[in-house]
């Protein structure tokens, strides 16, 4: 099983429904990220959660709201979808201790389309 | 975070070394490169990453200019398998695990 396992894989909805992208992870970490992609683009950051009591905005986070309803589990949401929000979203995790490398672990991404 | 340059493309022959470069010429003291790629539309994967020493495993070598303001990726022989997109990240270490992804390299391994 993946370390980093996000459901839905591929999403379809209409304009103006509201969409939930689930992440669970097995690596213990505390650190959890939501990224969204555009085709031919880099990632970029929407959220981000260093624990369970901490949330923070990204770099393009108006129009999402995220849950870390536990250490395992950060969920990202789409109040209300709009054709532009169509895109490849990914959840990462990381570790804090002083032995991690730093290094992010992603999921196999969450492909959105809103019609 | 400082920000990085790297050319949209590159080709490179499989059995090669194929060297990637990377601008930074802001980075900080305190700013470690980080290299990922992303194997068509899966998640981006961990490379290798450093401070200001050359740093190798099994996957590829970063070579780190001395002052610190490019650096080069090594894939020492390229396969096929590592057509993909490569991104150069620089940031504060582990404390800081935020990182901002720019466009990119896209390397074709040919045949």
């Amino acid at each position: 099983d993946a370390d980093v396992t996000q459901t839905p894989r591929n999403r379809i909805t209409k304009t103006g429904k509201r969409i939930m992208l689930e992440c669970s992870q097995t690596k213990g970490h505390d650190r959890m990220y939501w990224y969204r992609q555009d085709p031919g683009l880099g990632l970029r950051l929407i959220y981000y959660s260093f624990d369970v009591k901490d949330i923070n905005k990204g770099e393009i986070s108006d129009g999402y709201s995220v849950s870390r309803q536990a250490q395992a589990k950060f969920s990202l949401s789409l109040e209300s979808a709009i054709p532009n929000q169509t895109a490849l979203y990914f959840c990462a995790t990381s570790g804090w201790e002083r032995t991690d490398t730093g290094e992010l672990f992603f999921g196999e991404g969450s492909r959105l389309t809103v019609l | 975070d400082a920000k990085t340059t790297q050319p949209p493309s590159m080709d490179c022959a499989e059995g090669r070394a194929a060297n990637l470069p990377c601008n930074h010429s802001t980075i900080s003291g305190n700013e470690y490169v980080y290299w990922y790629r992303q194997i068509h539309s899966q998640g981006p994967q961990y490379i290798i990453h450093g401070l200001k020493n050359n740093e190798t495993n099994e996957m590829a070598s970063l070579i780190i200019t001395e002052d610190r303001k490019s650096s080069t990726l090594i894939l020492p022989h390229a396969t096929l398998r590592d057509t993909a997109v490569y991104y150069c990240i620089v940031r504060v270490g582990a404390a800081g695990n935020k990182l901002t992804f720019g466009g990119g390299t896209r390397v074709l391994v040919k045949p």
